[in-house]
């Protein structure tokens, strides 16, 4: 069965830190990995990779795959309280997608 | 539209009642998916339709759940004699999924209907 976690599952840092957030897979047909960041409700679309983009940067966030290991990691410098929300990591498509329990991160004025 | 647009946003039932759910889906996009998502859960898969193809059901827990997408559209989630255990977040998601590009499906998801079962 394939399968995604995440670590840790939650995590409350004070504004200004960088965090770094973990995903690790088991998966029958890896595709590709995504993240999402879900901050009330509709999950929104951060960052996808795949066997010919391991490494993506947008701003202070960054996500770099692990193909030989089966894990990625999620990275935020500079927090902001803005950056507080679930982070969630999927694994697999186009057909469907499995996801983490994800990872609730606080960031503290 | 502009987004994927679920209603109701919330709806609180009564054990045993029938339920539906409604997902209106990004015009043009020709896939959509259902998942749902417990308290402090991940998402979870439950059904995708892509085009006019048979629906990849895999996902429904039971035979109490379905779903239709008429014309291509709009999609109804139906769940029949609701259980407490139904209670969760159900998201729909809708991509443009180009069969010769499989890896360009990030989705786009809509904000949910919170479903509680009393």
């Amino acid at each position: 069965e394939d399968k995604v976690v995440q670590s840790p599952l939650s995590l409350v840092v004070h504004e200004g830190d960088t965090v770094t957030l973990n995903c690790s897979y088991e998966v029958t047909n890896f595709r590709s990995l995504l993240w999402y960041k879900q901050e009330k409700k509709a999950p929104t679309f951060l960052f996808m990779l795949t066997s010919s983009g391991i490494e993506k940067k947008s701003g202070r966030l960054s996500s770099i795959l692990d193909k030989k290991e089966l894990f990625s990691i999620l990275n935020i410098t500079a927090t902001q309280t803005g950056d507080s929300a679930v982070y969630l990591c999927a694994v697999g498509g186009p057909q469907k997608l499995v996801f983490g329990q994800g990872t609730r991160l606080t960031i503290n004025p | 539209g502009a987004g994927v647009s679920q209603s109701p946003s919330n709806k609180v039932t009564e054990k045993g009642k029938d339920v539906e759910l409604r997902c209106d889906p990004i015009s043009g996009h020709t896939a959509l998916y259902w998942y749902r998502q417990s308290l402090g859960q991940g998402l979870e898969f439950l059904i995708y339709f892509q085009g006019n193809s048979a629906p990849d059901k895999s996902g429904l827990p039971s035979d109490r759940f379905s779903a239709e997408r008429t014309g291509g559209s709009v999609s109804t989630l139906t769940i029949q004699r609701t259980q407490q255990e139904d209670s969760a977040v159900y998201l729909c998601a809708s991509s443009s999924v180009p069969r010769d590009h499989p890896t360009s499906y990030g989705y786009t998801f809509g904000s949910g209907t919170r479903l509680t079962v009393v």
